[in-house]
């Protein structure tokens, strides 16, 4: 079965500051997806940035990138020029690609809760 | 852009009674996954239905069940409710069943008392 793990429960940034939230995961498919999450206090699920394994570029949403190592099974989100409104709680989840027969669901990590200092 | 629409936001029922989530997908999307997030933890998935068929199973309660119907949207029913059940209640779709991303809706909060 697949994991995700995020070891940090918890992260704290300056504001325009830039911050590293680490995942890893294990799976044996060669075919997924991984991703950030973001949710702010209202709950609400936002996704940040998205990864395809097959993939050897890092992907980049503005001020946010991952470092994706794949052989190390390695998925961190880089914040750049930290905003107080990133303080949320950050997911990671991981995604089964291709077709199994079944629908492919998000598998989450137990989250790293940000918090952004003035 | 039109949104994952879930219903109610906000739901308080007694311990024992019954209670009925609703999941209005976007338009055209054929593929629904329900997730429950208690407080403090991450979501764990449910359940998922692709064109109207349940196609994944994950740690629903057997008091818990689900269904999709004709014009795509979702209702979760869940019964015999206990205060462990209290949670938000998160619906998200997609087209197809695999690769295209899940957009979330704005959740359901139970509160069981």
């Amino acid at each position: 079965a697949q994991t995700v793990t995020q070891s940090q429960p918890e992260m704290s940034v300056q504001e325009a500051e830039t911050v590293t939230l680490s995942c890893t995961y294990d799976t044996s498919e060669s075919d997924y997806y991984l991703f950030w999450y973001k949710q702010p206090p209202s709950r609400q699920m936002i996704l940040v940035i998205r990864q395809e394994a097959y993939k050897q570029q890092n992907a980049t949403e503005n001020r946010f990138s991952v470092n994706f190592q794949k052989a190390a099974k390695s998925f961190s989100l880089k914040i750049s020029d930290s905003q107080l409104g990133d303080a949320a709680m950050y997911f990671c989840a991981y995604r089964r690609g291709g077709y199994g027969g079944a629908t492919n669901k998000l598998i989450f990590g137990t989250g790293t809760l940000l918090a952004v200092q003035p | 852009a039109a949104g994952v629409i879930q219903s109610p936001r906000h739901l308080i029922k007694e311990k024992r009674e019954t209670a009925t989530l609703k999941c209005y997908p976007i338009p055209r999307h054929d593929t629904v996954y329900w997730y429950q997030q208690g407080p403090g933890q991450d979501p764990q998935f449910l359940i998922s239905f692709y064109e109207k068929m349940q196609s994944d199973k994950g740690s629903i309660p057997d008091r818990f069940s689900a269904q999709q119907f004709s014009d795509y949207h979702s209702e979760l029913n869940m019964s015999s409710l206990e205060l462990g059940d209290s949670a938000l209640y998160f619906c998200a779709s997609s087209l197809g069943a695999n690769n295209s991303p899940l957009h979330f809706g704005n959740g359901t909060r139970l509160t069981v008392t």
